[in-house]
């Protein structure tokens, strides 16, 4: 089976620091996802992955980068956290060129105060 | 850009069907998705359409019009463990992107 591994499951912050929120897949996908979920707004890219340091911006990449220096990881980074980036965050991964099925992790739900 | 329509909560009864419906505007399309989601857990992958009709998966079936920018996910026999939400995505042209719905959460009682 896929896996698709999120380092933390709970993170809580301060307004201002810098977050790093990691994701592993074990498969050797070619892409790789960043989303937040939000009650109401469903599931919202935020930038994704071809390639080794390659990336791209999703629908909500604004006060977001990314890293992607494996191929098996693929980091989300919060520069200065805000109280607007608390959210569940979700990485997903799949096969092939382009989104194709997507396998999820279980999911980082950051706070932050 | 995508705009993609789902009813936020649905009701059903044990035994029954239900319908999710799903619509979509787009400016390009390459496939449509639907995923469960159990409160607390990733999504996971129930059915994809890129032609229109019909696709069976025993008790989940999903259809698409793409004239109508419209799918549909049929869930028969109804248990209590299909109590989820249901997202529906839309994958871009480029085949680069998909772009989810909010979601609609489905709760199946006794």
């Amino acid at each position: 089976d896929v896996k698709v591994t999120q380092s933390s499951r709970y993170l809580v912050k301060r307004t201002g620091e810098k977050v790093f929120l990691e994701c592993v897949q074990d498969m050797d996908h070619e892409n790789m996802f960043w989303y937040r979920q939000d009650p109401g707004l469903g599931l919202r890219l935020i930038y994704f992955s071809y390639d080794v340091k390659m990336k791209e911006k999703g629908d909500i990449p604004e006060g977001y980068s990314v890293s992607r220096e494996k191929k098996e990881r693929f980091s989300l980074i919060l520069e200065s956290a805000s109280t607007n980036q608390t959210s569940m965050y979700l990485c997903a991964s799949s096969y092939g060129s382009g989104a194709n099925v997507l396998t999820f992790g279980a999911g980082s739900r950051l706070t932050v105060l | 850009g995508q705009n993609i329509d789902q009813p936020t909560e649905m009701t059903a009864t044990e035994g029954a069907i239900v319908q999710i419906n799903c619509t979509y505007q787009t400016s390009g399309f390459n496939g449509l998705f639907w995923y469960q989601q159990h409160a607390g857990e990733a999504p996971t992958f129930l059915s994809y359409n890129v032609l229109d009709g019909l696709e069976e998966k025993g008790r989940f079936s999903s259809f698409l019009s793409r004239s109508k920018g419209y799918s549909y996910l049929l869930l028969k026999e109804l248990q209590m463990k299909d109590s989820a939400s249901y997202l529906c995505a839309v994958r871009d042209n480029a085949g680069n992107m998909l772009t989810f719905g909010g979601g609609t959460r489905l709760m199946v009682k006794p």
